[in-house]
């Protein structure tokens, strides 16, 4: 079965820090993709990046990069510069590409709190 | 291009009423998802549409929610009658569409979803 695991409830950083949330996953899957949203207060789910299982390098988009290991099964989100607005919660979630396995797979999330 | 809409942003009602939410994905997504998230929760997925047919409701909790997508664009999910645990926030996502396609094409794009409280 697949399965997602956030081991940290809550984390802090002070603005301008980076910080790693971590991700690790389980899946029989060859073929699967691994995401990283961001769920401010006021509720909306936003896309921040995407790992597909046979990209070579990990995926940057900004200030965000995610250290994918896949020997380790881990995908953990780093985010450099951290902002005030990067407060929020973050979910980590994995897709596999066949059958039943394309819905999304959540972990439970991590709260982060940039403290000025 | 326009991202998926969603209304109302917010719903208060009482136990035993009913509610519909409304759904309007990205234009051109053939797959529209619902989720539901609980507090402390990551989002559950409620129903997937691919164009106005259903791929899973296998967690949707037939005695009460239905949703439809009659002309394979927009979608209504509906409660009737609501529970006190029906409160929560219902997302809505879209998907470009299916074919195994790997890459960012792959990604959900959510909505703001709606508020629900039910006193």
């Amino acid at each position: 079965a697949q399965k997602i695991t956030q081991t940290q409830p809550g984390m802090f950083v002070q603005e301008k820090e980076a910080v790693t949330l971590d991700c690790t996953y389980d899946t029989s899957d060859q073929s699967y993709g691994l995401f990283w949203y961001k769920q401010p207060s006021s509720g909306e789910m936003i896309f921040l990046i995407y790992q597909g299982s046979y990209d070579e390098q990990n995926a940057t988009e900004g200030r965000y990069s995610l250290n994918f290991q896949k020997a380790r099964k881990s995908a953990n989100l780093v985010i450099s510069a951290s902002q005030l607005g990067d407060s929020a919660m973050y979910f980590c979630a994995m897709r596999g590409h066949a059958g039943n396995n394309r819905k999304l797979i959540w972990g439970l999330g991590t709260s982060l709190a940039v403290n000025p | 291009e326009a991202g998926v809409a969603q209304s109302p942003r917010y719903k208060i009602i009482e136990k035993r009423q009913s509610v519909a939410f409304w759904c309007n994905p990205i234009s051109g997504h053939a797959t529209l998802y619902w989720y539901q998230q609980i507090l402390g929760q990551g989002p559950k997925l409620l129903i997937q549409f691919q164009n106005n047919g259903v791929v899973d409701d296998s967690q949707l909790p037939k005695d009460r929610f239905s949703a439809e997508r009659l002309k394979g664009v927009d979608s209504t999910l509906k409660i009737q009658p609501a529970k006190l645990e029906d409160s929560a926030v219902y997302l809505c996502a879209s998907w470009v569409g299916g074919g195994g396609r790997r890459g960012s094409t792959d990604t959900q794009y959510f909505g703001p979803g709606t508020r629900l409280t039910v006193l």
